[in-house]
């Protein structure tokens, strides 16, 4: 099974700051690696697919970066409602698995 | 616009069986496959693939749970159901069912890019299990 690793596991930031969270799989997963948002109370909710791919209505402060084994997520010039955790998830194989989250929060 | 709606009991007994079902609602396009998932978080937690199911009755399981949940399909009433057998306290948490999506690229004649993400989620049910 593929293990991931997300880091920081919490990030203290402030509007308009740029952040940079990381995902590490355990072995390569070429570009299969998804990113979700999740806030408290509420499903997650899909940000980027497929390494890079911002979803629809996914604003472009978000992007995805990396491949293989190395993967990272940044947020531009953050906005107040990006404070939230942040999953990512490899589907290059079954069983599918998440990273165990990065919780950013307001400084 | 697809939307998902998990539904079941909010409290079960130690090694009694969990059922939850999931309402798809929405026309998926049918251009796309699809397979539909089970995600769980305990409270405070990160998030754990159940498994998933596909409209033909495809499964595929997380080794972890493989021995004590089954998931099962009925396309005729736009559902997909979760049970999970002999629940101890460990199982307690929200319960999402959300939809997988198949998407495939060609990066180049001949070659094809294969990806999966899960882009509708329900809100979420919580199970708790105590006696």
């Amino acid at each position: 099974d593929i293990q991931m690793t997300q880091s920081p596991s919490s990030l203290s930031a402030s509007v308009g700051d740029t952040v940079t969270i990381s995902c590490r799989s355990s072995q390569t997963i070429s570009r299969s690696l998804n990113w979700y948002q999740q806030k408290p109370g509420k499903a997650p909710n899909l940000l980027i697919s497929a390494a890079y791919s911002l979803r629809s209505g996914v604003p472009s402060r978000f992007g995805g970066g990396g491949s293989g084994t190395d993967f990272t997520l940044t947020i531009r010039s953050l906005q107040p409602e990006d404070f939230a955790t942040y999953y990512c998830q490899q589907s290059d194989s079954v069983p599918y698995s998440f990273g165990q989250g990065t919780k950013l929060e307001l400084k | 616009q697809v939307q998902l709606q998990e539904s079941g009991p909010g409290l079960v007994k130690p090694s009694q069986t969990l059922s939850l079902t999931c309402t798809v609602s929405g026309d998926s396009d049918s251009d796309f496959k699809y397979y539909w998932t089970w995600i769980r978080q305990p409270a405070g937690k990160g998030l754990e693939w159940v498994g998933r199911v596909s409209r033909t009755g495809i499964t595929d399981y997380n080794p972890s749970l493989r021995s004590r949940v089954t998931l099962s399909v009925d396309t005729s009433k736009s559902q997909f159901s979760l049970t999970l057998f002999s629940v101890t306290a460990a199982d307690t948490a929200v319960y999402y069912c959300a939809r997988e999506t198949e998407e495939i690229t060609s990066p180049s004649w001949g070659l094809y890019d294969y990806f999966y993400y899960m882009d509708v989620w329900g809100k979420g049910t919580t199970v708790t299990v105590s006696s």
